[in-house]
């Protein structure tokens, strides 16, 4: 149980287009998931904090109206990569907190290129 | 603030050999702390925790220990298998932010050959 899957696993796009980033509970109800980046051989930074019917909390530094986050259902969390850039190439990965005893459970992560 | 320094990868072993992956924390007052792995392809799994100083997590025949003296939370395996070739992060819940934000350390690859 506690499954967390997130789609695409890799894409592909061209500058100035937008990719959305799917981020679902299989299993449980999440009011609240998490969105990380991670750059080459960096940690992973925790970018939002997705919170279903609600406005989602950035970290200072995230652009909110480049990363788009909408947790419209207690299963579904999307981020939206608006006009990207190639430096908005990076891996991002999402997580919920299923409830006690599971601990942190996180998406197998999106490997974004944008060229 | 809040961070935490794992040593730079990538490591690469020989099967049966001896792990260690160095965890070393900076945080206010007395977090959480753990280390998830990834395997290729695959999400970010908890490996093992430790909430308390002096606690030993262990896991899959690795442990690592809570130790506030050092602030580290070094990962250790006595013999590692093809098998645990993946990506290793620590990471810490800051106590006093709430439990909710996990901050990672960099990751180190580990690739073990046969």
């Amino acid at each position: 149980g506690a499954v967390v899957s997130q789609h695409p696993s890799r894409v592909i796009c061209k500058s100035g287009t937008s990719v959305k980033i799917e981020c679902r509970s299989l299993d449980f109800q999440a009011t609240t998931m998490f969105w990380y980046r991670q750059f080459p051989k960096k940690s992973l930074m925790l970018m939002a904090t997705s919170n279903e019917g609600s406005k989602a909390t950035y970290e200072q530094g995230v652009e909110k109206d480049k990363f788009l986050i909408n947790h419209a259902s207690l299963t579904l969390s999307t981020l939206t990569v608006t006009s990207a850039h190639p430096e908005d190439s990076s891996f991002y990965i999402c997580s919920a907190l299923p409830g006690q005893g599971y601990g942190y459970t996180f998406g197998s992560g999106t490997r974004l290129t944008v060229v | 603030g809040n961070s935490v320094t794992q040593m730079e990868g990538p490591v690469t072993l020989s099967e049966e050999a001896f792990l260690t992956i160095n965890c070393t924390y900076t945080a206010t007052g007395y977090p959480s702390l753990f280390w998830y792995v990834q395997y290729p392809g695959e999400g970010l799994q908890l490996l093992l925790k430790a909430t308390k100083a002096d606690d030993k997590g262990s896991n899959k025949g690795f442990e690592a220990t809570y130790r506030k003296e050092t602030t580290s939370f070094h990962l250790e395996k006595g013999s590692v298998q093809v098998s645990d070739s993946a990506v290793y992060f620590c990471a810490l819940t800051p106590i006093i932010q709430g439990a909710q934000k996990l901050v990672f350390g960099q990751g180190t690859r580990l690739t073990i050959n046969p």
